[in-house]
């Protein structure tokens, strides 16, 4: 059955760098979104992605944060310059392009728990 | 700003009894609802998703209700069992483009 696959599972850095983490949606889903969760807290929705562009955002998606589609299977988050604060789990996350995407059914990947010290 | 509530917070059961898990929004506008799990550290499974036209969907031990007017989701799992611990999620579709917001979930706990 096909599934969304992150990677890394667990990435720690320093306050400062950069991170990277990607993610390989279902292949033909169309609208993709990124979400954390900090230990303990809710899940909490960062950004969504369509044609290549940002569909919508939350406050937490500042300019520190960016997404790509660098090719036609991969779908990344870059974190600029980690904060303490960003320790969390990422999770990516799928859907069909069948009618508009909040009708469809949304598949989430294992997640990339990110620690930064 | 979307809110979703579920009720209760967490419930410890012994195996075997009818569960009945609930969830109410906010928002009155509901495309679908998803329902999730997520068991510690790990990442959501889908188990069900009701259309808005529909009222109710079912997936083996799984039944999942949606009342519109009322805003308002239930999820019956029956003859609990033990692999049925977890967090048990009901988000709200915040917008046309799919956009989750989660409450805090029901953490269940099934014991043998």
């Amino acid at each position: 059955e096909p599934e969304v696959t992150q990677t890394p599972s667990h990435q720690v850095t320093q306050m400062g760098q950069e991170v990277i983490l990607r993610c390989v949606p279902i292949s033909n889903h169309l609208y993709f979104y990124w979400y954390r969760q900090i230990l303990g807290q809710k899940v909490e929705f960062l950004v969504s992605f369509y044609n290549n562009e940002i569909s919508e955002k939350s406050e937490i998606f500042d300019d520190q944060f960016s997404v790509e589609r660098p090719d036609g299977s991969n779908f990344t988050l870059k974190i600029r310059s980690t904060k303490l604060e960003d320790s969390a789990m990422y999770f990516c996350a799928s859907t069909t392009s069948r009618g508009l995407g909040a009708y469809n059914e949304q598949f989430f990947g294992p997640g990339t728990r990110l620690t930064v010290l | 700003k979307q809110e979703v509530t579920q009720i209760p917070a967490a419930l410890s059961v012994p195996e075997g009894e009818n569960l009945v898990l609930n969830c109410s929004f906010t928002d009155s506008a509901i495309y679908n609802l998803q329902w999730f799990r997520q068991d510690p550290g790990k990442g959501l499974t889908s188990l069900l998703l009701i259309q808005s036209s529909q009222r109710e969907q079912t997936s083996g031990r799984l039944n999942a209700s949606l009342d519109k007017s009322s805003g308002r989701s239930t999820l019956y799992i029956a003859a609990s069992q033990p692999g049925d611990s977890a967090t048990y999620l009901c988000p709200d579709r915040g917008s046309t483009l799919g956009r989750l917001y989660f409450g805090r979930g029901t953490q269940l706990t099934v014991w043998p």
